[in-house]
């Protein structure tokens, strides 16, 4: 098994970028999708990212996605912050038949 | 429109069983794979378990920590997704969320149940 770390939180002003990363312990980064998912307090998770890059419809292309093979990560850039950006975030990929979540990051609009 | 609604969740005993449901409406439910994932209070998402459509086998697979004890089900004539928890732990202690999965990804989600395990 794998794990998926990601920084605890971060914080920036609205109007700003934050991007947050999940590294991925062992096995390649690029050999399954990363998903990116938002869960703002009190609510459910929804998914902003999926299959690395793509974005569901309705999510805003404020959020993009990306992998580094070189850093064995993923990355979840949100740009011109708004308060409703305002939750938790867990990045999500798997191998054979076992899912893994990463440990999340909070991100606090300023 | 996309409804997945738990209910079942509870206070139980240690070593103790629970069943949690979960009632889908809005999709093709006969064609979705279906997951259970549970969120510790205060703390991050954790995959359970996973039931495949009953065209691509029915088959369920679980996480490490819930094999052996916790048992996926499905009622496709009822649109009924279930969860049956035996041998509970404190540590099983969580809001558990229904969701419909494509391929790997998590889709939709429910508003999730408390299952709490204490003494």
């Amino acid at each position: 098994n794998f794990m998926l770390t990601q920084p605890h939180s971060v914080s920036e002003s609205p109007g700003k970028t934050v991007t947050i990363s999940c590294t991925r312990s062992s096995g390649s980064i690029a050999s399954k999708y990363v998903q990116w998912y938002q869960q703002r307090p009190g609510s459910s998770p929804r998914t902003v990212i999926y299959e690395d890059n793509q974005r569901p419809s309705g999510v805003p292309d404020r959020f993009s996605g990306s992998i580094d093979s070189s850093s064995n990560s993923a990355s979840l850039t949100i740009s011109g912050l708004k308060t409703e950006d305002e939750a938790d975030y867990y990045c999500q990929s798997y191998d054979s038949s076992n899912y893994v979540f990463g440990t999340g990051t909070k991100v606090t609009v300023l | 429109e996309v409804q997945l609604v738990e209910s079942g969740g509870g206070l139980v005993k240690p070593g103790g069983s629970l069943r949690v449901s979960c009632a889908a409406s809005g999709f093709t439910f006969t064609n979705a794979w279906m997951s259970w994932v549970r969120q510790a209070p205060g703390k991050g998402l954790e995959w359970v378990g996973r039931i495949k459509s009953k065209t691509d086998g029915g088959t369920t697979d679980y996480a490490a920590p819930v094999k052996g004890r916790f048992t996926i089900s499905r009622d496709d004539s009822k649109n009924m997704l279930f969860l049956q928890m035996n041998s509970l732990k404190t540590e099983d202690t969580a809001v558990y969320y229904c969701t419909s999965q494509y391929d790997w990804v998590f889709d939709d989600w429910g508003q999730g149940t408390l299952v709490t395990v204490s003494s």
